[in-house]
């Protein structure tokens, strides 16, 4: 079973605007990851946080871990119509597996 | 380098037929996983391998075998396909467990 959700399922918002995802999860975790999937394609990992790191940057992509609320974020900021996907977070524990939810889709409009 | 491919991209089952879906990578990756994707939901993990010639159960392994003879290589077979098997099907390979998963195209498999 998957242990906890992305929280929106479905976000539309206008080019240039921001997009938020939260993750939120129930065990302890190694690491928190985040995949971006297009429409018919594999999952593409976008970014890796530890459990001991609380914020990360790549590009224009924040992810932050709050883990004595067993959740995280994603910010996608200045967000472009090839944001259009959807975003997947893992979490990584001490089972040899990631344990993904269900993912949001986001939708760019230009 | 290929990255982690996926053969056939996409099959036509009838109930009761079998099926070989392959998996390859070039990454010299240990670990190799067996996804499922159903429309609105997530990934579901059917089988891994953490080496050759060793595989373990996921969370939705039922109606499914793996072997790992080979490192670069996880096969995926359905003996008996049923209808709740069409999906989409993802492998994916990392170097170790919790880390960075690289997933390949998928297999959209439908079973009628």
């Amino acid at each position: 079973s998957q242990q906890g959700e992305e929280d929106p399922q479905a976000l539309s918002i206008q080019e240039g605007e921001n997009a938020t995802m939260n993750c939120s999860y129930k065990t302890s975790i190694n690491n928190l990851q985040w995949y971006r999937q297009n429409s018919g394609r594999g999952l593409v990992h976008l970014i890796l946080i530890r459990s001991n790191e609380r914020e990360k940057h790549s590009g224009r992509l924040r992810v932050t871990l709050d883990t004595s609320k067993k959740s995280s974020s994603l910010l996608i900021t200045a967000s472009r119509a090839a944001d259009t996907a959807s975003y997947f977070c893992a979490r990584g524990g001490s089972a040899r597996q990631l344990t993904f939810g269900s993912g949001t889709q986001l939708t760019v409009l230009p | 380098n290929a990255g982690v491919t996926q053969t056939p991209k996409f099959r036509v089952l009838k109930t009761g037929q079998s099926m070989t879906l392959l998996c390859a990578q070039d990454m010299n990756h240990e670990y190799m996983y067996w996804y499922r994707q159903d429309p609105g939901m997530g990934l579901r993990l059917i089988h891994y391998s953490v080496g050759e010639g060793t595989t373990a159960k996921g969370e939705v392994p039922d109606g499914y075998n793996v072997s790992r003879l080979k490192k670069q290589n996880f096969l995926l077979g359905l003996e008996s396909a049923a209808p709740s098997q069409t999906s989409v099907y993802f492998c994916a390979s990392s170097y170790t467990s919790v880390e960075t998963q690289y997933f390949g195209p998928g297999t959209r498999l439908l079973v009628l």
